[in-house]
């Protein structure tokens, strides 16, 4: 039992690339999120998926897009990166919407964007 | 007016002190509460939550809820070096079941030996 697992853990890219963050869960959850940290600023909800099938903006979606792929991953992708992207991502899951279940998180993938 | 505030610190304490962590919330109609410890270059991992008022026990860990006062605090009785960590205080606001966790910026506690 792996938990939530991401990949890469590490990447640097050059402004205007792109890339997708992968992210899967073995726990069965059904609800599944995507948040950064930077400095100074705790986690920030990008995107989150309540159940397979659909996915909903959080506080900072611009630059982002996301997949449900199945119930297992859900996956974040960069069009065209920038310099304010660089950042920690956390990718987490709980068994439902957090308001009465803890969210589990993955061990980060850090990014630089040049 | 940040959602969620916490002080960053750091809060230093003396081994088998009570630490104690602050967080407020702007959001009157916020249902649930989180804390998370996180350690330097880890991820997050939930400690405790409450979501009615008054204290809410787990070993060396109290969580206190106010919602009339709008803060919620964690405290940490006996506190062992292995406490140091950053503390994440997270809500869930108003209208819940919409998947959002507000966190505040975090608190980082020192336990010196």
């Amino acid at each position: 039992n792996a938990g939530v697992t991401q990949t890469p853990k590490f990447q640097v890219l050059k402004t205007g690339q792109s890339m997708t963050l992968q992210c899967a869960q073995d726990m069965n959850h059904n609800s599944m999120y995507w948040y950064r940290q930077d400095p100074g600023m705790g986690l920030r909800l990008i995107y989150y998926s309540a159940s397979e099938g659909t996915t909903d903006k959080g506080e900072v979606p611009n630059g982002y897009n996301v997949s449900r792929l199945n119930k297992r991953e859900f996956s974040l992708r960069l069009e065209s990166a920038a310099p304010s992207q660089t950042s920690v991502y956390f990718c987490a899951s709980s068994r439902h919407l957090p308001s009465t279940d803890t969210q589990y998180f993955g061990p980060g993938t850090r990014l630089t964007v040049l | 007016q940040k959602e969620v505030e916490q002080n960053s610190g750091p809060l230093s304490v003396p081994e088998g002190a009570i630490a104690s962590l602050n967080c407020t919330y702007s959001d009157r109609g916020s249902q649930s509460f989180f804390w998370y410890r996180q350690y330097s270059g880890k991820s997050p991992e939930l400690i405790m939550f409450i979501y009615s008022n008054g204290d809410k026990e787990d070993g060396r860990f109290t969580a206190q809820l106010n919602k009339a006062s709008q803060y919620v605090s964690l405290l940490i009785r006996d506190s062992q070096p292995s406490d140091s960590a950053t503390y994440l205080c997270a809500v869930n606001p108003g209208s819940s079941n919409t998947g959002k966790l507000i966190f505040g910026q975090g608190t980082t506690l020192q336990v010196k030996p």
